[in-house]
């Protein structure tokens, strides 16, 4: 089966500018997340779609994330305005429920920078 | 939230067995223990996860001591392109925060040649 597709695979930006990252997860995978990896920590949780529904999202930034799933399936997650902090890996993962217990599948991520 | 202990950095020889450990000294009875790996420029890759027996899969076993409260991933013959940050993970295998994965720093294993 295809994996789970992002991109752009690489982006820099001026702070205070927007930017947006697109996540194609696997086929039949309902339940898909963004995580944020900084460089040198573990990926932190950011958001969980449950199809088009958000299950959790306790740890977006509100004020400057934004994430949707129109229609259950891609997902694109937004940061406007960017912040230098905001540096990091973008990977999203998506799982099927019947998998979850298996832990779920990440895509390659892409890495942001901003300057 | 990270309840897992792992050593920042490990090195094995290539061929040799890598055993990696973890401590969760406060795991729960509904809580699974699972292994990612990450490589560089990659997203994490599952390997392995178990409750309370061990495990084993063509990648890697999985060691849970009686009390749950460590485990080892062993991977019994190790070549270079093992070399990644490995991730210990306690998880809720059941209700609604089914399938969320709380990552530490993990360890970094190094196989040299």
């Amino acid at each position: 089966e295809a994996g789970v597709a992002q991109s752009p695979r690489y982006k820099i930006i001026e702070k205070r500018q927007s930017v947006a990252f697109w996540c194609n997860p696997i086929s039949g995978h309902a339940t898909l997340y963004w995580y944020q990896q900084i460089l040198g920590q573990g990926p932190k949780l950011l958001i969980q779609f449950q199809n088009n529904g958000v299950v959790d999202d306790s740890q977006l930034p509100k004020d400057r994330f934004s994430a949707e799933r129109l229609k259950g399936v891609d997902s694109t997650l937004k940061i406007q305005p960017a912040k230098l902090e905001d540096s990091a890996v973008y990977l999203c993962a998506s799982s099927s429920i019947r998998a979850t217990l298996y832990g779920y599948t990440f895509g390659s991520g892409t890495r942001l920078t901003v300057v | 939230d990270a309840k897992t202990t792992q050593p920042t950095s490990m090195d094995c020889a290539e061929g040799r067995a890598a055993n990696l450990p973890c401590n969760h000294s406060t795991i729960s009875g509904n809580e699974y223990v699972y292994w990612y790996r990450q490589i560089h420029s990659q997203g994490p890759q599952y390997i392995i996860h178990g409750l309370k027996n061990n495990e084993t899969n063509e990648m890697a076993s999985l060691i849970i001591t009686e009390d749950r409260k460590s485990s080892t991933l062993i991977l019994p013959h190790a070549t270079l392109r093992d070399t990644a940050v490995y991730y210990c993970i306690v998880r809720v295998g059941r209700g609604s925060t089914l399938g969320r994965l709380y990552f530490g720093r993990g360890t970094q294993l190094t196989v040299w040649p």
